[in-house]
């Protein structure tokens, strides 16, 4: 495999359910990142990780809580979701967190919170 | 706060020239990117400014102008495969802030 992963592509869970979004780079890259994309309005930044260190949290929700267990995988989990929470996740990485860094993105993960 | 302007939609005709406005009021400022996005699919990097002036690469260029807080994408010889979404995003170190998007529409 090659570029960045993300599984599952969809994703339907009630509002009680308990969920985890994962995501693969294959880059050898040392920045992830999660955000958050709904309809008509801007990609929202909601973490990013260096070297496995959370380095920025963009006020997000308790309700996710993302883990970066090494510099290849980012994991979001998700509990007691709310309906406007209902958006495509995409995880993305890039060689570090300095400012000239190009991102690369995965295809997303498409959530519906029923 | 952080604010980021862009038109929502463009369409022009194969072969033309079009250009992408986008202004920005970031309280920090790195650099301007450029985004596409075709419909399903993921973002994919196209261009970085950090300095004021016209950056080429191929048929798209970018142009940034840091007094004015405005940037530009201008793509030429447009194709159909350019229908897509083009997003600005200000890089502010750690954070990147983007715009919503301009949706480009490109007919026979």
């Amino acid at each position: 495999e090659t570029g960045v992963t993300q599984t599952p592509r969809h994703l339907v869970m009630g509002m009680t359910n308990k969920k985890s979004l994962k995501c693969e780079q294959h880059l050898g890259h040392n920045a992830m990142y999660w955000y958050k994309q709904s309809a008509k309005k801007p990609l929202e930044l909601m973490f990013v990780y260096s070297l496995e260190e959370r380095v920025e949290n963009n006020s997000v929700p308790s309700r996710f809580s993302p883990e970066c267990p090494n510099s290849s995988h980012l994991f979001l989990h998700l509990h007691t979701l709310q309906p406007e929470d209902s958006a495509l996740y995409l995880c993305a990485s890039s060689q570090t967190t300095g400012p000239e860094r190009e991102q690369y993105f995965g295809p997303g993960t498409r959530l519906t919170v029923t | 706060g952080q604010s980021l302007e862009q038109p929502s939609e463009v369409t022009a005709v194969e072969g033309a020239i079009v250009q992408i406005n986008c202004t920005y009021q970031t309280s920090g400022f790195y650099g301007l990117s450029w985004y596409q996005q075709h419909d399903g699919g993921a973002p994919t990097f196209l261009s970085y400014n950090a300095l004021d002036g016209l950056e080429e690469t191929g048929r798209f260029s970018s142009f940034l102008s840091r007094s004015d807080s405005y940037g530009y994408l201008l793509l030429q010889e447009l194709q159909m495969k350019d229908s897509a979404s083009y997003f600005c995003a200000v890089n502010n170190f750690n954070k990147f802030y983007f715009g919503s998007g301009t949706k480009l529409n490109v007919k026979p």
